[in-house]
């Protein structure tokens, strides 16, 4: 399994576009990227996947080099609500038998 | 509501002790993951079963096991507890085919 990094932490201010990166050197041709976001107390939640380019939904963009050995999760118009940790994790949909998640990225969002 | 329920919600005991953790998958999931989170640290990923049949280990304790029933619902058995073992324990499952996992809303443990 691919192994992710991604920084610690990250601060922003209510109403700015927060852009968080993952780097996996490691990733294999079958892997895709999968973004969660984790609540205090709260299992995680899935935010978005993508395998290449840019991926789009309703709450965030995923932006994929063509290399894939990085990601970038973008959250436009942060709020304070979005306080949360954002985990990465590469993985294959046909091989998902180990599941690591990295140490997240802690995102604090002030007034 | 991501489907997957956990039971107990909560659960106190003292060290020495053995509790039972209980996961039902979402309908249709075969596959389910165990994870334990201590206080302010990361997700633990400590075992995977897929339609009954373990199929990869993290970093479980020799003290825990788990396994996975006919009706797909599976426990984590944890035996004589330390301090150290407080933690949040949730599990996930995965539809088939893809690799998005939905997470229970956990069992927060405590061992006095």
């Amino acid at each position: 399994l691919a192994k992710t990094t991604q920084p610690i932490s990250m601060d922003s201010y209510e109403g700015q576009e927060v852009n968080i990166t993952c780097s996996h050197n490691n990733i294999a041709t079958n892997d895709y990227i999968t973004w969660y976001q984790q609540f205090p107390s709260q299992g995680p939640r899935f935010i978005i996947q993508g395998y290449k380019t840019k991926v789009t939904n309703e709450v965030a963009s995923l932006f994929i080099p063509a290399d894939r050995k990085s990601s970038t999760l973008s959250l436009p118009r942060v709020s304070l609500s979005d306080t949360a940790v954002y985990y990465c994790l590469v993985g294959s949909r046909y091989n998902n038998n180990d599941m690591r998640f990295g140490a997240g990225t802690r995102l604090t969002v002030k007034p | 509501d991501s489907g997957v329920t956990q039971t107990p919600k909560h659960l106190i005991t003292a060290t020495g002790q053995r509790v039972t953790l209980r996961c039902s998958p979402r309908s249709g999931d075969l596959s389910v993951y165990w994870y334990q989170q201590s206080l302010d640290q990361g997700l633990q990923f400590l075992i995977h079963y897929y339609n009954g049949e373990e199929r990869a280990k993290g970093n479980i304790l020799e003290r825990f096991s788990a396994q996975q029933f006919p009706d797909l619902h599976s426990e984590l058995n944890l035996s004589s507890l330390e301090l150290g073992d407080s933690a949040l324990y949730f599990c996930a499952s995965i539809p088939r085919g893809e690799n998005e996992q939905f997470f229970g809303p956990g069992t927060r443990l405590t061992v006095l």
